[in-house]
């Protein structure tokens, strides 16, 4: 079965520093993708980064980093500099990409709380 | 700028009553899906469908139906409202297919209470 395990329910970091949210996940596919979504107040979820499971290299996006351990099933945000509008929702969720009962849909983890103090 | 649009951000029902929501995407995407969210329970698939006419069960469809007769438009009702299904309902869609990411464009979510 496929499963996405994010551990924190919240995390507080200092304006300008770096943060990293952690995400391990289960999949019999062989072929997966990985994605990172942020959810503000206001309720809209924004897409944020995706790394493909036979990506060679780590995605970036910004100041958005994902540290890919693929030994480690483990698929975690980091998030430099941080700003006071990244207080948010952050989820991490999984698509399958070889099993047909699989890629249509994510799995999704509980979520982790993100409050950046001034 | 691409879109998914939900028809209502907030919506205030009785129980037992009839509920739609209306859900519209404008970039053309084969699938779509209706997910509740709740604290502590995160987003929890109710249907999608990847294609007209076509819909599948998602982990929580019990009290629930869609609807997809335009590729566009991807309806979820409620035939007789309950105070438990008082929750915030998010809408996305995405392309179909392996060669695509798969990543779900939202709508901004709509906030219903049951009374």
């Amino acid at each position: 079965a496929q499963k996405i395990t994010q551990t924190q329910p919240g995390m507080f970091v200092q304006e300008k520093e770096a943060v990293t949210l952690d995400c391990t996940y289960d999949t019999s596919d062989p072929s997966y993708g990985l994605f990172w979504y942020k959810q503000p107040s206001s309720g809209e979820m924004i897409f944020l980064i995706y790394q493909g499971s036979y990506d060679q290299q780590n995605a970036t996006e910004g100041r958005y980093s994902l540290n890919f351990q693929k030994a480690r099933k483990s698929a975690n945000l980091v998030i430099s500099a941080s700003q006071l509008g990244d207080s948010a929702m952050y989820f991490c969720a999984m698509r399958g990409l070889i099993n047909a009962g699989n890629n249509r849909k994510l799995i999704w983890g509980l979520g982790t709380s993100l409050a950046v103090n001034p | 700028d691409v879109k998914v649009t939900q028809s209502s951000r907030y919506l205030v029902k009785r129980t037992g009553e009839k509920v739609f929501l209306e859900c519209v995407q404008d970039m053309d995407h084969e699938n779509m899906f209706w997910y509740r969210q709740d604290p502590g329970l995160g987003l929890r698939l109710i249907y999608f469908s990847y294609d007209v006419k076509m819909k599948e069960k998602g982990d929580i469809p019990e009290g629930y139906s869609v609807s997809r007769e335009k590729k566009e438009r991807f309806s979820l009702i409620l035939e007789s409202a309950s105070t438990n299904q008082t929750s915030m309902y998010l809408c996305a869609s995405s392309l179909g297919g392996l060669t695509n990411t798969g990543e779900l464009f939202f709508g901004e979510g709509s906030r219903l209470t049951v009374l």
